[in-house]
C-alpha cells in the first residue's frame, strides 16, 4: 500500500542539539510539507516542496531546514536555532495541483530533555 | 486571504446522538474543502472533500458535510455517533489556484468527545 512514512516516532533533543525528521512517500506525489501543531492551534506550515531540489518557507520556518534531493524524501532539521521545538511534527503530500488533498504521515513527537 | 473557523473547541455527544461539527470558511474565490480526522498521536485522514461537483459530500465512516455559499459554510454531520468517533477533526480550505502547489490553511480543529 502507498503511504507516508515518518520516522522516529518519538524523538528527544538535547539544549543545543540539532534533530532530523525523516518523511519517506511512496505515492509518486509531487509535492511534500512540514506542519507542525501544538495543543489548540490546529497546523501551522513550515516549508513545503513542489519538486525535487526546490523548497519554500511556510508560515513558521524560522529555526528549521529542509532538503529535497529525491522525489520521494522530505527531511526536517529542526536545529538548535528553534527555541520552542516541542511539538508534534506532521509531513504531508499531494499531486502537485491546486485543490487536492493532502495525505498525511503518522507524525513524529519532539520533546526536549 | 483565505481562513477557517471551527466553531466549538470541543464538542460532547451521547453515543446514538447527532453529531454536528461547524465549519465556516473566507475565500474570495470558488474554495476547495476537506474534513479530517484526527486520532491520537496519529496523523490526519481524509474524510470527505468538496470540489464544486455537488453541495451535499458523502465521506467515510457515514459522515457527510453540507457546501452552503451563502452561509460561507461546511458544517459537517453524521446522524448517529459511534464510540469510534471520538477524535479531532479539522476543517481546511484550498483556493485551487497554487499553480503547482496545493496550499491548505486549516481550522483550530474541534475535538469530539462521545459518551455512553
Amino acid at each position: 500500500d502507498g503511504g507516508i512514512t515518518q520516522s522516529p516516532k518519538y524523538l528527544f533533543r538535547k539544549e543545543g542539539q540539532n534533530v532530523t525528521l525523516s518523511c519517506e512517500q511512496n505515492l509518486n506525489h509531487d509535492a511534500m510539507y512540514w506542519y507542525r501543531q501544538d495543543p489548540g492551534q490546529g497546523l501551522r506550515l513550515i516549508y513545503y516542496s513542489q519538486i525535487v531540489n526546490d523548497f519554500q518557507k511556510g508560515d513558521i520556518a524560522e529555526g528549521y531546514s529542509v532538503s529535497r534531493e529525491k522525489k520521494e524524501s522530505f527531511p526536517l532539521t529542526v536545529t538548535s536555532a528553534q527555541k520552542n521545538p516541542t511539538a508534534f511534527y506532521l509531513c504531508a503530500s499531494s499531486i502537485a495541483q491546486g485543490g487536492q488533498p493532502q495525505h498525511f504521515g503518522d507524525g513524529t513527537r519532539l520533546s526536549i530533555l | 486571504a483565505q481562513s477557517v473557523t471551527q466553531l466549538g473547541s470541543h464538542v460532547s455527544v451521547s453515543e446514538g446522538a447527532l453529531v454536528l461539527l461547524r465549519c465556516n470558511y473566507s475565500s474570495s474565490v470558488p474554495p476547495y474543502l476537506f474534513w479530517y480526522v484526527q486520532y491520537p498521536n496519529q496523523g490526519l485522514q481524509l474524510l470527505l472533500k468538496y470540489t464544486s461537483a455537488a453541495t451535499l459530500v458523502k465521506g467515510i465512516n457515514g459522515f457527510e458535510a453540507e457546501f452552503k455559499k451563502s452561509e460561507t459554510s461546511f458544517h459537517l454531520t453524521k446522524p448517529s455517533a459511534h464510540m469510534s468517533d471520538a477524535a479531532e477533526y479539522f476543517c481546511a480550505v484550498s483556493d485551487g489556484r497554487s499553480g503547482g502547489y496545493n496550499k491548505l490553511i486549516f481550522g483550530a480543529g474541534t475535538r469530539l468527545a462521545v459518551h455512553p
